[in-house]
């Protein structure tokens, strides 16, 4: 079975500084999304990673996978207030001949603070 | 508008009546996912459709649950003699098949909650 981890689960941070979030999953999947959710809304799309190696930015996000470690990083770089939110991790299996569903990490709030 | 609709956004109900939700997705997206999300919690996988055909049931969707697409466009979620235990944010996303990836675009979601 599929498993997705995060961690941190909670993450204050103050505005300015640095911070990484981790996403470790269990079975071989090439393919790993990052999500957003502001409290009470619905998931914003971030970023799609599909290979070993990948790495995408915007803005203060970058996003990188590493397939061979079961691995996606989300770093954030000089964190501002409208960064504060939930982040998901999800991966899927289609790739492998699985499932189309997406499974998700219990996701990492993230409190940046003046 | 271009997303991702959910109707309602919100339903209060009584334990023990039926409750029904309404997705549309973006028009030229093939592939519908239904997901439930309880507080403090990633979504979680109920069903998806590609066109009108439900390949793929999770083990949450019991017997109370149902999901239609008749016709490959709009889809419905039907649950039947609610309890207090689904209670929780529903969610419908859509992709579109034969990309290189399945990137899923989400709704706004329905919030149920069951007295």
């Amino acid at each position: 079975e599929l498993k997705v981890e995060q961690n941190p689960l909670f993450l204050s941070m103050q505005e300015g500084k640095n911070y990484t979030i981790y996403c470790n999953y269990s079975t071989t999947s090439d393919r790993l999304y990052w999500y957003r959710q502001d409290p009470g809304k619905s998931l914003e799309s971030l970023f799609v990673l599909l290979s070993n190696g990948a790495v995408k930015q915007e803005g203060r996000l970058m996003a990188s996978l590493d397939t061979k470690a079961r691995l996606s990083t989300l770093h954030i770089t000089a964190a501002v207030h409208d960064l504060s939110a939930t982040y998901f991790c999800a991966v899927d299996k289609s790739l492998q001949g699985g499932s189309e569903k997406l499974v998700f990490g219990k996701g990492t709030k993230l409190t940046v603070n003046p | 508008d271009t997303g991702v609709s959910q109707d309602p956004r919100h339903k209060i109900t009584k334990r023990g009546q039926n409750v029904t939700f309404r997705c549309d997705p973006i028009s030229e997206h093939n592939r519908l996912y239904w997901y439930r999300q309880t507080l403090g919690q990633g979504p979680e996988f109920l069903t998806y459709f590609q066109n009108e055909a439900q390949l793929e049931k999770s083990r949450l969707l019991s017997d109370r649950f149902s999901a239609e697409r008749p016709k490959g466009s709009f889809s419905t979620l039907e649950i039947q003699r609610t309890e207090q235990g689904d209670s929780a944010m529903y969610l419908c996303a859509s992709s579109v098949q034969g990309e290189s990836y399945n990137e899923q675009f989400f709704g706004p979601g329905t919030r149920l909650t069951v007295l």
